[in-house]
């Protein structure tokens, strides 16, 4: 089956350590998106990629970075991570949104982050 | 400032009877809107849209509503059947030139056998 696959399913990190979250896909999709999940909270978009473009959003801290090195996978890098970046990271992908018809957002099952 | 909004975090109904759920949304430059299902240690998983332009969308057991008016939509699951016990996400969009989906907090669904 087609889908998103995001590793490791759990990540602990002590503070001020930089982590990566991994995010792979095998829908082709051209679009991939990072959310920040904290409990009880709405997902947050943090930032996108539209093919190998960039898209940050206005208040995403410069401790969240992004690489996308094909179209398949999409890393998620925290430079110095605090207590309060402990949260569930979901990656999420979605075909040409640009084409005029609606394409949902499909999900991973997500990254459960710890901060020690 | 929380555009979209699920006043009901939890909601428990007998099985075979009509899950309710609602969300408000704030923005009215909102044109989609979509519902998303999550089990525990799962990701959201897409379940049904609607455009602005409609008012109703139906997808066998799911069918979703949509007042502009009162900037107001709400799921329908009927009948309710133990498997749809999940945390049930209402999120929204604007469509074109703006991927960036907007969710609720969320609706814990459990479905009473």
């Amino acid at each position: 089956d087609a889908m998103v696959i995001q590793n490791p399913r759990y990540q602990v990190t002590q503070f001020g350590k930089p982590v990566t979250l991994s995010c792979s896909q095998t829908l082709n999709h051209n679009v991939m998106y990072w959310y920040q999940q904290k409990s009880s909270q709405a997902p947050k978009l943090l930032f996108h990629y539209y093919d190998k473009d960039f898209n940050n959003e206005a208040d995403t801290p410069d401790n969240f970075q992004s690489r996308r090195p094909n179209t398949s996978f999409c890393f998620l890098d925290i430079r110095s991570p605090g207590l309060g970046d402990a949260a569930m990271y979901l990656c999420a992908t979605s075909r040409d949104f640009r084409t005029g018809v609606f394409q949902p957002q499909h999900f991973g099952d997500g990254t459960r982050l710890s901060i020690l | 400032d929380q555009q979209v909004k699920q006043n009901s975090p939890s909601l428990s109904v007998q099985e075979g009877r009509i899950s309710i759920l609602n969300c408000d949304y704030t923005n009215s430059m909102f044109d989609y809107f979509l519902w998303y299902k999550k089990y525990p240690a799962e990701g959201p998983t897409f379940l049904i849209s609607i455009s602005s332009i409609k008012d109703k969308n139906e997808d066998g057991r799911f069918t979703v509503f949509l007042n502009k008016s009162a900037k107001h939509l709400s799921l329908h699951i009927v009948p309710s059947q133990p498997g749809d016990s999940a945390v049930y996400f209402c999120a929204a969009t604007l469509f074109f030139g703006n991927e960036k989906l907007t969710f609720g907090t969320g609706t814990r669904l459990t479905i009473i056998p």
